[in-house]
């Protein structure tokens, strides 16, 4: 069965600390993407990859950043965490080429910054 | 990609078809329309999409109408398990396939 695996399920983390979400497909999708997750406000797309190297910024990428080294892992960074950035975190993936091909999303990160 | 406008509730009766309806009257012509769904605390999933041709797969049908204006999703057996949060998204074509979600129709299936 594909998969996208995301690190961590739950996580803690003290404001100004550096943190690190980690997401992996074995799908051998090109794009990549981070979204958050907050009620009342839905899903927003942070950042996305369509390729090694390449990253764009989505519609709220203040306050991250985001690492392709390798196809299959994309990395997202909070470079000094802040409250404000507790939320859900959502990786996908999908296939380039159009928009014939959905989205496969990972169980998520429920990231508190304390 | 266009904007979609989706009623923020329903109810349906375990057994019965759910039809959820999705209103996308500024679709264009290359615009794929996609459903995802989201149970509490997972990740969204994929359940179908189509152009301009009806669709069904093993999770639901798609009706699209004749001026692509709107669309609305079955689930010909709703069960309690597809209470969740349906998504209705119209996405172009073109390697830069950015899911943009809106808020959703919360579907409640009860017994």
């Amino acid at each position: 069965d594909v998969k996208v695996t995301q690190s961590s399920r739950y996580l803690v983390k003290r404001t100004g600390e550096k943190v690190f979400l980690e997401c992996v497909q074995d799908m051998d999708h090109e794009n990549m993407f981070w979204y958050r997750q907050d009620p009342g406000l839905g899903l927003r797309l942070i950042y996305f990859s369509y390729d090694v190297k390449m990253k764009e910024k989505g519609d709220i990428p203040e306050g991250y950043s985001v690492s392709r080294e390798k196809k299959e892992r994309f990395s997202l960074i909070l470079e000094s965490a802040s409250t404000n950035q507790t939320s859900m975190y959502l990786c996908a993936s999908s296939l380039k080429g159009g928009a014939n091909y959905g989205y496969t999303f990972g169980s998520g990160t429920r990231l508190t910054v304390v | 990609d266009a904007k979609t406008t989706q009623p923020p509730s329903m109810d349906c009766a375990e057994g019965r078809a759910a039809n959820l309806p999705c209103n996308h009257s500024t679709i264009s012509g290359n615009e794929y329309v996609y459903w995802y769904r989201q149970i509490h605390s997972q990740g969204p999933q994929y359940i179908i999409h189509g152009l301009k041709n009806n669709e069904t797969n093993e999770m639901a049908s798609l009706i699209i109408t004749e001026d692509r204006k709107s669309s609305t999703l079955i689930l010909p057996h709703a069960t309690l398990r597809d209470t969740a949060v349906y998504y209705c998204i119209s996405l172009a074509t073109g390697g830069g396939n950015k899911l943009t979600f809106g808020t959703g129709t919360q579907l409640k299936v009860e017994l």
